[in-house]
């Protein structure tokens, strides 16, 4: 009965090297997040989409992108990540529209060596 | 923007003492205001929120209370336990259609 699911759990990728991360959810929530959590900070949101449209923050780096080729799917893809990007990624849906809960998902540890 | 303040940053109690955690917001307009609570490790889990038309709710040991006037919201826990050992964020919304913006945090310790 998970609802959001994130894959992989953990991730651990070179210097620069791509890494995908995966989010997917049974909730049929018409809005999902992409947040960056490091340390017991709040997380940080990366970008979102509101079904289909596509909303970067203004600090979001470059070389992190989405896409989101369906309701239930959305991705997380690094061109080429650096020692500082070594964090938990954290996906996130709501029902929009409406003052309505967030669900996070349980997040994929990525670790850049 | 929406811009929301959390305080303290940490917080240490006895354990059946109670633990209060304030946070400020600055869009009026804001009218859903959250609670999370994120272990270590684990993703946030809401533990209770409020709307704008309301000024207390309760669920069981955690309360959290809403002064619109003030800008202010507050969560209350009582007779807190070792379990309730978490860093707990806070957020608001303006609209069903923006993010979620969170507060910065607060480490609850627990003290057996």
């Amino acid at each position: 009965d998970a609802m959001v699911i994130q894959n992989p759990r953990y991730q651990v990728t070179q210097f620069g090297k791509p890494v995908t991360l995966s989010c997917s959810q049974t909730l049929n929530h018409n809005v999902m997040y992409w947040y960056q959590q490091k340390s017991s900070q709040a997380p940080k949101l990366l970008f979102h989409y509101y079904d289909k449209d596509f909303n970067n923050e203004a600090d979001t780096p470059d070389n992190f992108q989405s896409r989101r080729p369906n309701t239930s799917f959305c991705f997380l893809d690094i061109r080429s990540p650096g020692l500082g990007d070594t964090a938990m990624y954290l996906c996130a849906t709501r029902l929009g529209g409406g003052l309505n809960e967030q669900f996070f998902g349980p997040g994929t540890r990525l670790t850049v060596l | 923007g929406e811009n929301v303040e959390q305080h303290p940053s940490t917080l240490s109690v006895q354990e059946g003492d109670s633990a209060v955690i304030k946070c400020t917001y600055s869009d009026s307009a804001s009218n859903y205001f959250p609670w999370y609570k994120q272990e270590l490790g684990k993703r946030p889990q809401l533990i209770i929120d409020i709307r704008s038309n309301v000024g207390e709710k309760k669920d069981q040991r955690i309360a959290v209370t809403l002064n619109k006037t003030a800008k202010h919201f507050s969560l209350h826990i009582t007779e807190t336990q070792p379990e309730d050992s978490a860093v707990y964020f806070c957020a608001a919304l303006s609209s069903g259609n923006t993010p979620l913006v969170f507060g910065k945090g607060t480490r609850l310790s627990v003290i057996a």
